[in-house]
């Protein structure tokens, strides 16, 4: 079946921009995480959705961003008025638990570049 | 403060032998821990966990430990092959990453 996707694949905006990244997690999957990765780095946990809920979003670095889930199933991650250091890989995850030992399925991330 | 980190950033072994990527992480609390692979341009792709119930656990060529005592977590990949080579990460219940082994195998 399909897996986790992510669009854009890439996206080039400019200093002080809105952006939307999208993400389509596996069908079924009540469990959904935004994590953000810079290069040479481990990714850096953003932000839990368990069902339409955040059940968790300590990771968020300011509130510039944002994130929706709003059925349940696809999900936005907004950032207003974007800064060059926001520049990094935006990986999504799903899994079919929350909390419990279950998989999580990666998307391939959507490459943010502000400039 | 607390962290997940690797002891090693980087991993050179033959085709064939075992690898072992190790990993520490400092908060006692934390009760499942992960390990990925991430090959370059794709996202991180799940290879075993385990819970702090367990010291143990083995996947298909893979084996991870948990030793509690001296916060240390380990992945051994049996007759590591080329494909295996890849950046690897351990994290601490979803939500903390460490910094990542390259892992390179050698034909």
């Amino acid at each position: 079946g399909a897996g986790v996707s992510q669009t854009p694949s890439n996206k080039v905006t400019e200093k002080g921009k809105y952006v939307e990244l999208r993400c389509d997690p596996i069908s079924g999957h009540t469990a959904l995480y935004w994590y953000r990765q810079s290069l040479g780095q481990g990714p850096e946990f953003l932000i839990y959705f368990q069902g339409t809920g955040a059940a968790d979003d300590s990771g968020l670095p300011n509130d510039r961003f944002f994130a929706v889930r709003p059925e349940g199933s696809v999900s936005t991650l907004k950032i207003q008025r974007t800064e060059r250091g926001d520049s990094a890989v935006y990986l999504c995850a799903s899994s079919s638990l929350s909390g419990g030992a279950s998989e999580q399925f990666f998307g391939p991330g959507t490459r943010l570049t502000v400039l | 403060g607390e962290s997940v980190g690797l002891h090693l950033p980087t991993l050179s072994v033959q085709e064939g032998d075992n690898s072992i990527i190790n990993c520490a992480y400092s908060n006692s609390a934390s009760d499942y821990f992960i390990w990925y692979k991430q090959e370059s341009g794709k996202g991180p792709q799940f290879i075993i966990d385990i819970r702090s119930n367990m010291d143990k656990r083995q996947g298909q060529r893979v084996t991870v430990l948990l030793n509690k005592t001296v916060k240390h977590l380990s992945l051994q990949i049996a007759a590591t092959q080329p494909g295996d080579s890849a950046v690897y990460f351990c994290a601490e219940n979803r939500a903390r990453f460490g910094a990542g082994t390259r892992l390179t195998v050698k034909p």
